[in-house]
């Protein structure tokens, strides 16, 4: 099974910061990595997809970027409504697998 | 606008059954293979299985835990969605999405999720 390692797990930061979390996968998935936020109570929802291409809708604040090993979700400029767990997921092979999540709060 | 409406949770004593519906609309569902993803409470997201559209003979992949306690099925012409769940675990406890999964295999839409609770 791909395991995929989120850093950190727990993210404290102000309205305006600049933050990046990273995923690590445990072999290569060249570009097959989605990024997905969930918020209190509700399902996750699409950010990124393909490692690096926005979901329709989503805020360009969010971006993403890596392949092979190595991924980053960065959220530039931090919103109230951006407070919330992000997980990355790989697709490359099944089992298919979830980081294990990014708890972003407010400082 | 796609909508997914899982039912069918509720309380289970360990080792019984329970299956879960999803109702799907806004899509044209035949087309798209759907997954089941859960969560337990206070955790991560797990993935449970997915089901293949017609044309890839409704085929199914799972994960190890739940491989051969859990089945996935659809009804096309009633555009739903279904998990079969026997010798029910206390760690089977979490809330059930399902989800649509787009041409590129990526989650496009979740359901609200199903509360699913194993306890004696």
């Amino acid at each position: 099974d791909i395991q995929l390692t989120q850093s950190p797990s727990f993210l404290s930061a102000s309205v305006g910061d600049r933050v990046t979390i990273t995923c690590r996968a445990s072999q290569g998935i060249n570009s097959n990595l989605a990024w997905h936020q969930q918020k209190p109570g509700k399902a996750p929802k699409l950010l990124i997809y393909a490692a690096s291409t926005l979901q329709s809708g989503v805020p360009s604040r969010f971006s993403g970027s890596g392949s092979g090993t190595e991924f980053t979700l960065t959220i530039t400029s931090l919103q109230p409504e951006d407070f919330a767990t992000y997980y990355c997921r790989q697709l490359q092979s099944y089992p298919i697998t979830f980081g294990q999540g990014t708890r972003l709060e407010i400082k | 606008e796609v909508q997914l409406v899982e039912s069918g949770g509720g309380l289970v004593q360990p080792g019984g059954s329970l299956r879960l519906s999803c109702a799907a609309s806004g899509f044209s569902f035949s087309d798209y293979y759907m997954d089941w993803v859960r969560q337990a409470p206070g955790k991560g997201l797990e993935w449970v299985g997915r089901v293949r559209k017609r044309t890839n003979s409704y085929t199914t992949e799972y994960a190890a835990s739940v491989n051969g306690r859990f089945t996935i099925s659809r009804d096309d012409s009633k555009n739903s969605l279904y998990l079969q769940m026997s010798s029910l675990k206390t760690e089977d406890t979490a809330m059930y999405y399902c989800v649509k999964v787009d041409s590129k295999f990526y989650f496009d839409y979740w359901g609200q999720g199903v509360l699913v609770t194993v306890s004696s």
